[in-house]
């Protein structure tokens, strides 16, 4: 079993569907990060969690350090939102990563 | 404020060869963090590096090596190149190692093909 599970592995919305991706650890953790990966491999660190929620404009993360599970939801998606997204358990800065979500939003 | 920039960005190398590949942390950064990303194997931990020493090591064979400088920037070697090293090769740099951990920040990787 993966230390960190994503689910689902791919995603396909329609514009303005709420989303949500799921990610569950199994190891300790000082963070949880989500990121996002768009078509060249540039990665963008979207949110580092350690307990609770964050809100930025659509995106919404939130963790829950008794269960190990943490969500990453986008209100309103559009097609610009479409790319992998990837959770990574941190454990001062040791990160061990989920396989991804590939996100489709279609117009 | 600059990013964290990786150079080259692209690179093809022939089995057998070495190579080194740097990365600059944003300014004020210490650390640097090394990751490995292959369709077959995904985002992989290679290393991190904190003022000069490091800090953590994944589960790579010894070819893989690095480095940090006292301006922090940080280099990444691989030697005796196999096909299977192909990939994109991420750092990521964050102030530095801390019980709550510290936000990274990503550059565009390094994308190295073996031939």
């Amino acid at each position: 079993k993966n230390e960190v599970e994503q689910s689902p592995q791919n995603l396909t919305a329609q514009e303005g569907e709420f989303i949500t991706i799921n990610c569950s650890y199994s190891v300790g953790i000082s963070a949880l990060h989500w990121l996002q990966q768009h078509p060249g491999g540039g990665i963008v660190s979207l949110f580092m969690l350690s307990s609770g929620k964050k809100k930025h404009g659509r995106l919404i993360a939130t963790i829950n350090i008794q269960e190990k599970h943490s969500s990453l939801h986008i209100t309103a998606s559009h097609p610009r939102d479409s790319a992998v997204y990837i959770c990574a358990a941190d454990n001062n800065n040791d990160m061990r990563f989920g396989a991804g979500t590939r996100l489709t939003v279609k117009p | 404020k600059a990013g964290v920039t990786q150079t080259p960005r692209y690179l093809i190398k022939t089995r057998g060869q070495q190579v080194t590949l740097s990365c600059s942390p944003i300014s004020g950064h210490r650390s640097v963090s090394w990751y490995q990303q292959t369709p077959g194997q995904g985002l992989q931990f290679l290393f991190e590096y904190f003022s000069e020493t490091q800090r953590n090591k994944g589960n790579f064979p010894g070819r893989f090596s690095g480095r940090q400088f006292s301006n922090s920037r940080s280099e990444m070697n691989v030697s005796t190149l196999e096909l299977g090293d192909s990939a994109l090769y991420l750092c990521a740099s964050s102030l530095g190692p801390g019980e709550m951990g510290t936000e990274a920040f990503f550059g565009q990787g390094t994308r190295l093909t073996v031939v």
